[in-house]
C-alpha cells in the first residue's frame, strides 16, 4: 500500500534559524495536506496543495508540490518560538483520489531554542 | 458551532473490557474518520465514513468496529481492549473534495488498557 515518507523525524533549531520538513510518497498523489501539532494538542489544518509544482505561502510558511506529485515540503524562514510542534503532511490513502482515506507521515518534531 | 466533540477525553480499561468512543460533528461535515497516534508512529487511520450509512477501513482496523448513522456521529467501539491500543484517538471530519479545506480534528481521547 500507499506510504507516505517524512523526514526529518527531529529538527532543533536557534530561534531566527530556518526550518524545512520533506515528505516523500511511493505514489502520485492526487493532493497532500499539512497540518501542526501543538504539544500536548491535536492536529490542525494548515493548507492543501492539488497541482504539480504548486507553491502556496502563508506568512514565514512556504510550501511546495513536486512536479511529479510524489513529494512536498514546507519551509519555515525565521522560526520563533511559537512554530514549536510536529508538523505532519498527508495524502490518500492508496494514492487515488478518495479523500477520505488520508494516509500521514511520520511527522518532523521540531523544537526552537531562544 | 461546537466542531468535533469527543468523549470521553481520558479512560482507562481493563483487558478484554469494550467499551464506545464518541464523536460528534455540528459542521454538516459528510467526511468523518479515526485515527490513533502513537509515539514516533504519526497518525494512522483505523476507520473512514463518506457518508450516513457508509463506512470502509483503514490501515488498522483489526479491533475496533464503526457505524454512521447520522451525519452528526461517528462511533468508535473497542470490541475487547488490549494493551496494544493504548494509543491517543482522535476523530476527525471533512467537507470533502472542497479545495484547500482539510480535515478538522478532535481534542483527542487518551485510552489506557491494562
Amino acid at each position: 500500500g500507499q506510504q507516505v515518507m517524512q523526514i526529518p523525524q527531529y529538527q532543533h533549531v536557534q530561534e531566527g534559524e530556518d526550518f524545512t520538513t520533506y515528505c516523500n510518497s511511493s505514489t502520485t498523489l492526487s493532493n497532500i495536506q499539512w497540518y501542526k501539532q501543538r504539544p500536548g494538542g491535536h492536529p490542525v489544518f494548515l493548507i492543501q496543495l492539488v497541482k504539480s509544482g504548486e507553491v502556496k505561502k502563508q506568512k514565514r510558511l512556504t510550501f511546495q508540490f513536486g512536479e511529479a506529485k510524489k513529494n512536498s515540503s514546507l519551509h519555515i524562514t525565521a522560526t520563533q518560538t511559537t512554530d514549536v510542534g510536529t508538523y505532519f503532511c498527508a495524502g490518500p490513502h492508496g494514492g487515488g483520489t478518495s479523500y477520505g482515506k488520508l494516509t500521514f507521515g511520520q511527522g518532523t518534531i521540531l523544537t526552537v531554542h531562544p | 458551532n461546537a466542531g468535533v466533540t469527543q468523549t470521553p477525553k481520558f479512560q482507562v480499561l481493563k483487558t478484554g473490557q469494550s467499551m464506545t468512543l464518541q464523536c460528534a460533528q455540528d459542521m454538516n461535515h459528510e467526511y468523518m474518520s479515526w485515527y490513533r497516534q502513537d509515539p514516533g508512529m504519526g497518525l494512522r487511520l483505523i476507520h473512514y465514513s463518506v457518508g450516513a450509512g457508509i463506512t470502509d477501513q483503514g490501515e488498522v482496523p483489526n479491533g475496533y468496529n464503526v457505524s454512521r448513522s447520522t451525519t452528526e456521529d461517528f462511533p468508535l467501539r473497542l470490541l475487547s481492549a488490549a494493551p496494544s491500543q493504548t494509543s491517543v484517538y482522535f476523530c476527525a471530519s471533512s467537507l470533502g473534495l472542497t479545495a484547500n479545506y482539510g480535515y478538522t480534528f478532535g481534542s483527542g481521547t487518551r485510552l489506557t488498557v491494562v
